[in-house]
C-alpha cells in the first residue's frame, strides 16, 4: 500500500516549456487535490476533484490545467511555465471530503 | 475572508517546555480545524483536528484549544521533545461545502533545543 505518490520528485524547466505532474493513490479515494507550497505562504489549493472525470478550481489555478481521467491518478499540467511557477507541489487525497487528507511526498520544481 | 492567519513563524523551545501556535480566522461558516505536520522533505500529515462544537480536544501530548467567539485556535505541545521540530500549520475548512478544501495558515517552524 504506497498510499499517495507523485512523479517526478524534482524538475527544472525552461520558462514557457510545459510539463505534467503525475500524482497516484492506491487507497481508492474519491476526492484528490493539488496544493502549491511557498515559503512564508502556507499550502495554497491549485484545483481539486470530487471524483472521477471531475474537475473544480481552488485558490491559485491560473496557470494550471488538471485531468482526473482515472479514479486513482490526478494530473497536473503547466502549458507555458514561469518562474513564478517555481514551488514545491503536494498532491493529497481523502476519502470524502468529511475525512483526513493524505499528502504525497511532493514535486519540486524550478522554472529558470 | 477566506483567510487563516498564523504565528509565530518560528518558535524555539527547549526540551520538556510547552509549544504553543495561535491561529485566526474570518470566516465564521468554517465547520473544521485540522493541524498538520511536515517534516523537511516530506509532505504535510494530520496531527490533530477539532469540530467548532468543543473548546478543547487532547491527543497524548497535544492539544488544540478552540475559541469560537473569538475565531481562534491554537495547537498546545506539552513536553516538547526534539522529535517535535517540524513545521506546522493550521488549517480550515467547510466540510460541507466546497469539497472539504482546505485553507491553510502560513505554518510555524518549531524547533526543540536538547
Amino acid at each position: 500500500n504506497a498510499g499517495v505518490t507523485q512523479t517526478p520528485k524534482f524538475r527544472v524547466l525552461k520558462t514557457g516549456q510545459s510539463m505534467t505532474l503525475l500524482c497516484a493513490q492506491d487507497m481508492n479515494h474519491e476526492y484528490m487535490y493539488w496544493y502549491r507550497q511557498d515559503p512564508g505562504m502556507g499550502l495554497r489549493l491549485i484545483h481539486y476533484s470530487v471524483g472521477e472525470g471531475t474537475t473544480a478550481k481552488g485558490e491559485v489555478p491560473d496557470g494550471y490545467n488538471v485531468s482526473r481521467l482515472k479514479k486513482q491518478n490526478f494530473l497536473l499540467g503547466l502549458e507555458s511555465a514561469a518562474p513564478s511557477q517555481t514551488s514545491v507541489y503536494f498532491c493529497a487525497s481523502s476519502y470524502d471530503r468529511r475525512y483526513e487528507q493524505y499528502f504525497g511526498p511532493g514535486t519540486r520544481l524550478t522554472v529558470t | 475572508q477566506q483567510q487563516v492567519k498564523q504565528s509565530p513563524q518560528s518558535l524555539i523551545v527547549q526540551k520538556g517546555g510547552i509549544s504553543i501556535i495561535n491561529c485566526a480566522y474570518e470566516n465564521t461558516a468554517f465547520d473544521y480545524f485540522p493541524w498538520y505536520q511536515q517534516f523537511p522533505g516530506k509532505g504535510p500529515a494530520l496531527l490533530i483536528a477539532i469540530r467548532p462544537d468543543v473548546s478543547e480536544k487532547k491527543e497524548g501530548r497535544f492539544t488544540i484549544s478552540f475559541n469560537k467567539s473569538a475565531k481562534q485556535f491554537s495547537l498546545h505541545i506539552m513536553d516538547s521533545q526534539p522529535g517535535d521540530s517540524a513545521t506546522y500549520f493550521c488549517a480550515a475548512s467547510m466540510i460541507y461545502n466546497q469539497g472539504g478544501k482546505l485553507i491553510f495558515g502560513q505554518g510555524t517552524e518549531l524547533s526543540v533545543k536538547p
